[in-house]
């Protein structure tokens, strides 16, 4: 059973351009949350994904976007990139209404 | 959100338990008690959690203070794969974010 995988592990960009990271959940998982860790820090919660709907959302500016598709995946946009968003994005999966998340190994973004 | 409050760091000796404490003496009834971990380089890892009664499983035991404004979780034998962060996280009952805090980092010794 494949755990949480995402795409791609490394990616580098300059200021100002947009970025797309990809997460497929863990098999049978209908929700998708994304989070962001800087270095040395805790991750900090972006938003989550059900049912192709943003539910909840974390306190990050609208260059922040996502999209969860029919298939459960999702996608996180982020656009006008800026150097602190250089940092280990985090794709987690879980089924509604229970309480584990299931994290993948995440994505290093580094914005130049 | 309820905030946590955890030691920055821990040492520990192999095959011997390691307590990790948490304060949180602003959590409300229907807060849970998470704990997650997070290996060099791998994300977050689900260790346990609980609402007011002790907890164990597979990977560790939680035990939670009789007024809820501590928690220890208690890792029975350490081994070298034990060395992470470990965080200790409130979740509100209606609440589906994780609100993680710099955690605890946990070196264990051969």
């Amino acid at each position: 059973d494949a755990g949480v995988t995402q795409s791609p592990t490394h990616l580098i960009k300059t200021r100002g351009q947009q970025v797309t990271l990809r997460c497929s959940p863990k098999s049978g998982h209908d929700t998708v949350s994304w989070y962001q860790q800087a270095l040395g820090q805790g991750p900090q919660f972006i938003f989550q994904y059900y049912e192709e709907e943003e539910r909840q959302r974390g306190n990050f500016p609208d260059r922040f976007s996502g999209h969860q598709f029919p298939n459960y995946s999702s996608e996180l946009n982020v656009n006008a990139l800026l150097l602190g968003d250089s940092a280990l994005y985090l794709c987690a999966s879980s089924r509604l209404r229970t309480d584990t998340q299931y994290f993948g190994p995440g994505t290093r973004l580094t914005v130049l | 959100d309820a905030k946590t409050t955890q030691p920055n760091s821990m040492e520990s000796n192999e095959e011997e338990p390691v307590h990790l404490p948490c304060n949180h003496s602003t959590i409300s009834g229907t807060d849970y008690i998470h704990w997650y971990r997070q290996l060099p380089s791998q994300g977050p890892e689900y260790v346990i959690h609980g609402l007011t009664s002790n907890v164990n499983n597979r990977m560790a035991s939680l035990a939670i203070a009789e007024d809820r404004k501590s928690s220890t979780l208690i890792l029975h034998r350490a081994t070298l794969r034990d060395a992470a962060v470990y965080y200790c996280i409130l979740r509100p009952m209606n609440d589906y974010k994780l609100s993680f805090g710099a955690g605890t980092t946990v070196t264990v010794r051969a």
